[in-house]
């Protein structure tokens, strides 16, 4: 079956530091993967997506780049903010565009000022 | 607009209790989803529906789950002879027409605690 791995947390950093979380994946044929986060006391938000092998999704400053070889999908900031303290699910969507998803276990992230 | 909300977010309950829980999607999404979050886990799916019917329950863990939305609009989750093990965060999504998961929109949750 359908499986999403990502690191333990928390991840604890400094203002501006560098932020990688890692998340791998087992999947048949060709997912959608997905980043989600979620602020304390919010719902889930989608962050990014990329759906097909080499593609880089992107947004606020995350990246995350779809390697098929690794089957892996690894979160990146490049300077993080006190803000993005939150909780960080790594998530696929079948091929074919199945509306269910399997997550990850999240990674909480906490950063300092 | 509003978003998805969910009511009550917090409930305690003892073992043997009935509870319902419930999601106002967002006006307008045809569809609707139930997930289960247990403490250090993501969110595990428990039943989509399209509409007013169910169009996959293959998640509910056991027959003493149910869900409902008679309406097409708002959803009920309803759970009898509660466990300990039913102890989660249970969260809502409601997405339009035709959308992948992307387009899930999600609520805030019910935290479920039973004693």
């Amino acid at each position: 079956g359908n499986s999403v791995t990502q690191m333990e947390g928390p991840v604890t950093l400094s203002e501006e530091a560098f932020l990688t979380i890692n998340c791998t994946y087992t999947a048949t044929g060709y997912p959608s993967l997905f980043w989600y986060v979620q602020y304390p006391g919010e719902g889930l938000q989608l962050l990014l997506k990329a759906t097909k092998a080499d593609d880089k999704g992107s947004n606020k400053g995350f990246e995350a780049t779809y390697r098929k070889e690794t089957t892996s999908f690894h979160l990146e900031k490049g300077s993080v903010q006190v803000s993005d303290s939150a909780v960080y699910f790594c998530a696929l969507s079948p091929s074919g565009g199945s509306y269910i998803p399997t997550f990850g276990r999240g990674t909480s992230l906490i950063v300092h000022p | 607009g509003a978003g998805v909300s969910q009511t009550p977010s917090n409930k305690v309950t003892e073992k043997g209790k009935y509870v319902e829980l419930r999601c106002d999607p967002i006006s307008g999404h045809t569809a609707l989803y139930w997930y289960r979050q247990s403490l250090g886990q993501g969110p595990e799916f428990l039943i989509y529906f399209q509409g007013t019917g169910a169009a996959d329950d293959s998640g509910l863990p056991n027959d003493r789950f149910f869900a409902v939305r008679p309406e097409g609009s708002v959803s009920t989750l309803k759970i009898q002879r509660t466990e300990r093990g039913d102890s989660a965060v249970y969260l809502c999504a409601s997405s339009p027409l035709g959308a992948g998961i992307d387009e899930q929109y999600f609520g805030p949750g019910t935290r479920l605690t039973v004693t």
